[in-house]
């Protein structure tokens, strides 16, 4: 079965700090791996994709097969990075989880001035 | 582009009765989700329309039902209505060759049951 694990309900840093973001993940197959942001009162948005392998407002995240963990990181957070944050996956295969997303239930990032 | 949209934003119901849910696609976009949002936690997949059929179900009752428009509009039935049901639903689109995983979130209705 696929489950996405974020162990951190909250998190705060301060500003200029480095932030890492943590996601486990399972799933029997080779998955497609993103991480989500839903900043106040916007809706839920694509933040990246492993597939991508871009860096997206500073943000950069490396799907560690070994681990099966896809965390979330930038060198100095900044105050407007203050959001929750969601990792999910998709299967690739058809048929299967292609095409549902499976979150995790998110972190909630604070960063202070 | 206008997004997506959804209506209505609030909604509030008793136990029992039905609810349509309505979602509308970004120009472009043939694949809808939708998609259970309780209180604290991430999203649950609840099912997938693709070109007018259903193309996937997350491990929801059958009273949830939908319906996709060849305009590539959606709705999301629920019938009989409980308690555990209040929750924010949200409708996702993709766009035609885009990663399936790669979705275009609506604000959301908020439904509450009493």
């Amino acid at each position: 079965a696929q489950r996405v694990t974020q162990p951190e309900k909250l998190l705060s840093v301060f500003k200029g700090a480095p932030v890492e973001l943590k996601c486990n993940y399972s799933y029997s197959g080779s998955p497609e791996l993103f991480w989500y942001v839903q900043y106040s009162r916007q809706r839920l948005q694509l933040l990246l994709r492993h597939i991508s392998r871009e860096s997206i407002k500073g943000f950069t995240a490396d799907l560690n097969k070994g681990e099966t963990s896809f965390h979330l990181k930038k060198p100095f957070a900044q105050e407007e990075d203050s959001a929750m944050y969601y990792c999910a996956l998709s299967g690739r295969r058809r048929g299967s989880t292609l095409g549902r997303l499976y979150f995790g239930r998110g972190t909630q990032l604070t960063v202070w001035p | 582009e206008t997004g997506v949209t959804q209506s209505p934003t609030h909604l509030i119901k008793t136990r029992g009765q039905q609810v349509t849910l309505r979602c509308s696609s970004q120009s472009g976009h043939n694949t809808v989700s939708w998609y259970q949002q309780a209180l604290g936690q991430g999203p649950q997949f609840i099912f997938q329309y693709y070109r007018e059929e259903e193309n996937g179900r997350g491990n929801f009752p059958p009273r949830f039902s939908g319906l996709q428009f060849p305009n590539y509009s959606s709705e999301l039935n629920v019938n009989a209505l409980e308690l555990d049901d209040s929750a924010l639903y949200l409708c996702a689109s993709s766009p035609v060759g885009a990663s399936a995983g790669t979705q275009y979130f609506g604000p959301g209705t908020r439904l509450t049951v009493l």
